[in-house]
């Protein structure tokens, strides 16, 4: 049974289109993360809700947006789709309050690719 | 401001020989450390952490790793490789009280030659 579970895996897209990955965590966790890696494996973090609240947001533009109707999903819009938006988006979550120490789990990833 | 080096984008080694990761990090203030590992089409999945007390830290699969706070270096190794360890690797860093998370390195791709 997957703890943490992304879908699509693999998504292909014209420019300007609208885009949608979910995710579900079965573990029970309270935080939930959104991570995007780029085509050099850079991993960067977008998002992160606590208990369906919104704590970390990057600098990410506002075509992206998070929504997490509970803390075991959080799924992530993208409005517009750009070729720089390509890339592996990662999914994760960890227990309790964020804390430096959180140790967290991933998803397997989704790989958007816009043409 | 936080950042992590791997050295090395690639690194490879026959099967049974030393695995020697290495990664240094720059901290204003104590570190936590981690090593993930992503093998092909996963997600990452924690090798091992440090957050405090000992510094030689114990991670699944064999591995290990050493804090050492003199030279900004968490260096990982595993003394005899197994083709299974083919994977990527990413050393990460964070601090107490970060709502930031993780700032990871950029991966060491582990190739294992038989």
């Amino acid at each position: 049974d997957t703890a943490v579970s992304q879908t699509p895996k693999y998504l292909v897209t014209q420019m300007g289109n609208d885009k949608s990955i979910k995710c579900e965590q079965n573990l029970g966790h309270d935080t939930m993360y959104w991570y995007k890696q780029d085509s050099k494996k850079f991993l960067k973090i977008m998002f992160s809700y606590n208990n369906k609240e919104l704590i970390i947001n990057e600098t990410v533009p506002n075509r992206f947006s998070p929504k997490s109707p509970d803390k075991a999903h959080l799924n992530l819009h993208i409005n517009s789709l750009e070729l720089g938006d390509s890339a592996v988006y990662f999914c994760a979550s960890s227990q309790g309050v964020v804390s430096g120490a959180n140790v967290l789990t991933f998803g397997a990833g989704s790989r958007l690719t816009v043409l | 401001a936080q950042s992590v080096t791997q050295l090395g984008s690639h690194v490879s080694v026959s099967e049974g020989a030393l695995v020697l990761l290495r990664c240094n990090y720059s901290s204003s203030v104590p570190p936590y450390l981690f090593w993930y590992v992503q093998y092909p089409n996963q997600g990452l999945q924690l090798l091992l952490k440090y957050t405090t007390g000992a510094t030689l830290v114990k991670g699944i699969n064999g591995f290990e790793a050493e804090f050492k706070k003199s030279e900004t270096s968490f260096h990982l190794t595993k003394p005899s490789a197994h083709m299974s360890d083919a994977a990527e690797y990413f050393c990460a860093v964070s601090f107490s009280g970060s709502a930031r998370q993780l700032t990871f390195g950029s991966g060491t791709q582990l190739t294992v030659l038989p």
